[in-house]
């Protein structure tokens, strides 16, 4: 069965000061790993999709990268509007579309 | 471009109510997808249909809960009697399936019930 885990499940940072969120995987195979940001009252809202090992992505101060096992979501002198919660997930080798996701990490980006 | 749209925002009911949501997929969308979102389980897929059709529904909780796609347009997710711990925030989301690309969501209905 895939299983997602992130760590931790909430981190608050000062304005500026950058940090790492964590997302380790288990899964069979894997077709795609996501990454996600929820707002409250607000649906998730697609961030990054990374494939394979090695691979990174980057948008504005957040950067995506990916190993055989877990995924960093590394955040770079934020700012107090990149508070919100992050969510991974992954999908998994095979015709299934299912996405199975983290319980995700709570930033707060203190001024 | 119109995104996913749910109804309603919020829905507050008595326990032993028939409950339905409803979902619009991004136009061109062919795959749709109902979530369930709980502090305890985090978000958890209830089912998903391909061009209309159910292609898993093993997360569907029990009996009290059906879902349709009558088409490329329309969803539903019904529960009746709603209990108390149905309680949680649903998410529909759609994707075109068939090539990499992300799931879309809508912005939810919390469901409370009494």
């Amino acid at each position: 069965e895939d299983q997602v885990t992130q760590s931790p499940e909430a981190l608050r940072l000062q304005e500026g000061e950058s940090s790492s969120l964590n997302c380790s995987y288990t899964v069979s195979g894997l077709r795609g790993l996501f990454w996600y940001r929820q707002d409250p009252g607000k649906g998730p809202e697609f961030l990054f999709t990374l494939y394979s090992a090695g691979e990174e992505k980057e948008k504005e101060r957040l950067k995506a990268t990916l190993t055989k096992k877990e995924s960093f979501l590394h955040i770079t002198a934020p700012k107090p509007e990149d508070s919100a919660t992050y969510l991974c997930a992954v999908r998994s080798q095979g015709g299934s579309e299912k996405l199975v996701f983290g319980k995700g990490t709570k930033l707060t980006v203190n001024p | 471009d119109a995104g996913v749209i749910q109804s309603p925002r919020h829905e507050v009911t008595e326990m032993g109510q028939e409950v339905t949501l409803r979902c619009k997929p991004i136009s061109g969308h062919n795959s749709l997808f109902w979530y369930r979102q709980t502090m305890m389980r985090g978000l958890e897929l209830l089912i998903y249909f391909n061009n209309n059709v159910p292609i898993d529904d093993s997360g569907m909780p029990e009996d009290r809960f059906s879902a349709k796609m009558p088409n490329a347009s329309f969803s539903t997710l019904k529960i009746q009697p709603s209990e108390p711990r149905d309680s949680a925030v649903y998410f529909c989301a759609s994707s075109f399936a068939g090539i990499e690309q992300p799931q879309h969501f809508g912005d939810g209905t919390r469901l409370s019930i009494l």
